[in-house]
């Protein structure tokens, strides 16, 4: 299993600035990703963070409004540029590829509130 | 597109009795599909996986069936607890460098 923290956990940020999330994990992992839970809502996947080369971004998501970094196997940055309050929203990073089966380990997820 | 159901309406049952989750899907032929709980403010934990040519699995009080033929999945906890109340989601894999896709959850409540 792998141990997944965030940081921040929670902040309120006004609109037009940007907020960027860390996400550390305990071991070396293959594969890490970003998703966006709006309140009462399930898990929406922003983009899987490649270590080494950029991103994949799923429908929906762009590279300027969510660049994303992973400068190695334990580590991974999502920005929200430029934000609004539709970005008002739970990130969610998780860590996959540690064992035989796809199972996801999750971090605790950043609360972001825009004004 | 891909698409998945589960019970919209949050699951109310009685200490002691088995609660009974359904997952749904169309559109789509998973290799497996996992099932997670997730508490309020919480990341999601991974419970159960199933894989496509298994018809069940079972881990302590929880059990998997997986039904390709009628693409559904049900998810049952046995003899229930207050503990076990949670919102609980299935999640298909894409098959594609482990890529999930989510369904909404369902929120069960266990009252004593």
């Amino acid at each position: 299993s792998a141990v997944i923290s965030q940081k921040p956990s929670r902040d309120i940020c006004q609109r037009g600035t940007s907020l960027t999330i860390q996400c550390q994990v305990d071991s070396q992992v293959t594969m890490m990703f970003w998703y966006r839970q709006q309140p009462g809502q399930s898990l929406t996947l922003i983009a899987t963070a490649n270590q080494g080369s950029e991103a994949t971004y799923e429908s929906g998501f762009v590279i300027d409004k969510f660049p994303i970094s992973r400068p190695n196997l334990t580590f991974s940055t999502l920005t929200v540029s430029n934000m609004s309050p539709e970005d008002s929203s739970i990130y969610l990073c998780s860590a996959g590829g540690l064992a035989a089966y796809n199972e996801q380990f999750f971090g605790p997820g950043t609360r972001l509130t825009v004004l | 597109s891909q698409k998945i159901e589960q019970n919209s309406e949050a699951l109310n049952i009685q200490e002691g009795k088995t609660a009974t989750l359904t997952c749904n899907y169309t559109n789509y032929s998973p290799a497996y599909l996992q099932w997670y709980r997730q508490d309020p403010g919480r990341g999601p934990v991974f419970l159960l996986l199933i894989r496509e040519n298994e018809k069940e699995k079972r881990k302590e009080r929880l059990k998997v069936t997986f039904d390709t033929t009628l693409k559904q999945s049900l998810f049952h906890i046995t003899a229930s607890q207050p503990a076990d109340s949670a919102t609980y989601l299935c999640a298909l894999d894409r098959a594609q460098g482990g890529k999930l896709i989510f369904g909404q959850g369902t929120e069960l409540s266990v009252k004593p």
